[in-house]
């Protein structure tokens, strides 16, 4: 089955970039989507098909991907982005299949 | 603008089978521009993907639940359901409906509904 792994946590201090990692066999070559969920509430997609930023998601959310590793970075780190962060994907075995997700920590 | 609602009881007794539905609105669940899905999230853990189904009936489930999942679709009640038998506490969790359109990340969902498996 196919698995991505992604750090526990995440620190940013006010103000300055984080990067989430999402590691998988060979995710460049598939499409990768990224949800924000606040305490309580349901994922928002931030970003789908790698790069893509729906409308209403800030300018400082993007995404890369390549080789085996994606990434969402999150440039002028806000208060409002502490929260879970899970990267997904399809894969013809296991269809769809979220990250362990990473906690984001704004210091 | 699509909107999900889901619907159903907050607790089930283990070996049960546990039942939602998704209400669609600002849509319609047989426009063939989503894929109906169901996720869940255990209390402190992540997302996992329960199943989804599409317009036509076709479905897809995590191969780890498939033996006891079932997702269908009324398209009179513009809604879709999930079916989970032979439940245990392990069950217990927060379900989410969502919807993708095809080759895109999941756009919309709903608020979740708790699960609780408890005798």
């Amino acid at each position: 089955s196919y698995e991505l792994t992604q750090p526990l946590s995440v620190s940013v201090a006010l103000g300055q970039t984080a990067r989430i990692t999402c590691g998988g066999n060979n995710i460049g070559s598939k499409n990768v989507h990224w949800y924000q969920q606040k305490p309580g509430q349901a994922p928002v997609l931030v970003i789908y098909r790698d790069s893509n930023r729906p409308s209403g998601i800030p300018e400082r959310f993007s995404g890369s991907n390549s080789g085996n590793t994606a990434t969402l970075t999150i440039s002028r780190a806000q208060a409002g982005d502490e929260a879970d962060y899970y990267c997904q994907v399809w894969d013809s075995s296991t269809f769809y299949v979220f990250g362990t997700g990473t906690k984001v920590t704004v210091l | 603008q699509v909107q999900l609602q889901e619907s159903g009881p907050g607790l089930v007794k283990p070996s049960e089978t546990l039942s939602l539905t998704c209400t669609v609105s600002g849509g319609s669940v047989s426009s063939g521009s989503y894929y109906w899905s169901w996720i869940r999230q255990p209390p402190g853990k992540g997302l996992e993907w329960i199943g989804y189904i599409y317009y036509s009936g076709s479905t897809n489930y995590n191969p780890s639940l498939k033996s006891r999942v079932t997702i269908s679709v009324d398209t009179s009640k513009n809604q879709f359901s999930l079916k989970l038998s032979s439940v245990t506490a392990a069950d217990t969790a927060v379900y989410y409906c969502a919807g993708d359109p095809p080759n895109g990340g999941m756009d919309v969902w709903g608020q979740g509904t708790s699960v609780t498996v408890s005798s």
